[in-house]
């Protein structure tokens, strides 16, 4: 399994300012996911970053608004810039671990982000 | 990907078995199947995977069919403290993330 930090737990932001979230996991994984929660919706997949290389980004969300660091193997970070109410959500780190039978998720507890 | 379907919501009351079925009619063969257990404020968390037939664990049973094309979670006398939302995914092991579909909101009465 794994145990991943992440913070901050909530923040309350003014339009037009940064937040930069932190995810920070007790092993090394390859490939760590960040995942954003709208209230009463399900999870969306933001992108994929490996140690090492540039984010995949899935459909949707861009690199300028969803910045993203991968400097080692236990660390990553999501920046949402020139924040507007729209992204007022829940933002979740999440890591994948091989296991005997197949992949699992894990993931922290998530950053609640409100924008006014 | 494998696209799944799930009822969007479920009602049950405490002590009795739960059943949630998932469709996953394009299920690939190296694909796992998953499930995951979210309550209000956390991520998700895992609840138990399987390949085919039954798997059982301590939370949980999983039933898989021969054509693979469904599975079901199977929660055996639910309690207040189940009421979550519950998630399945089928994805390969190594592949990108997996997608998310829109989960079975359980609700437990007493």
């Amino acid at each position: 399994s794994a145990v991943i930090s992440q913070k901050p737990s909530r923040d309350i932001c003014q339009r037009g300012t940064s937040l930069t979230i932190q995810c920070q996991v007790d092993s090394q994984v390859t490939m760590m996911f960040w995942y954003r929660q709208q209230p009463g919706q399900s999870l969306t997949l933001i992108a994929t970053a490996n140690q090492g290389s540039e984010a995949t980004y899935e459909s949707g969300f861009v690199i300028d608004k969803f910045p993203i660091s991968r400097p080692n193997l236990t660390f990553s970070t999501l920046t949402v810039s020139n924040m507007s109410p729209e992204d007022s959500s829940i933002y979740l780190c999440s890591v994948g671990l091989q296991g005997a039978k197949g992949e699992k998720l894990f993931f922290g507890s998530g950053t609640q982000l409100s924008v006014l | 990907l494998a696209k799944t379907t799930q009822p969007i919501s479920m009602d049950s009351y405490e002590g009795q078995e739960v059943n949630i079925t998932c469709s996953h009619n394009n299920i690939a063969t190296n694909d796992y199947i998953t499930w995951y257990q979210q309550f209000p404020s956390q991520g998700p968390r895992f609840i138990i995977q399987g390949y085919k037939t039954k798997v059982t664990n301590e939370v949980a049973s999983l039933f898989i069919p021969a054509d693979r094309k469904s599975s079901t979670l199977s929660l055996p006398r639910v309690s207040l403290s189940d009421t979550a939302v519950y998630y399945c995914l089928v994805g390969d092991t190594g592949r990108r993330a997996l997608t998310f579909g829109s989960g079975t909101r359980l609700q437990v009465q007493p």
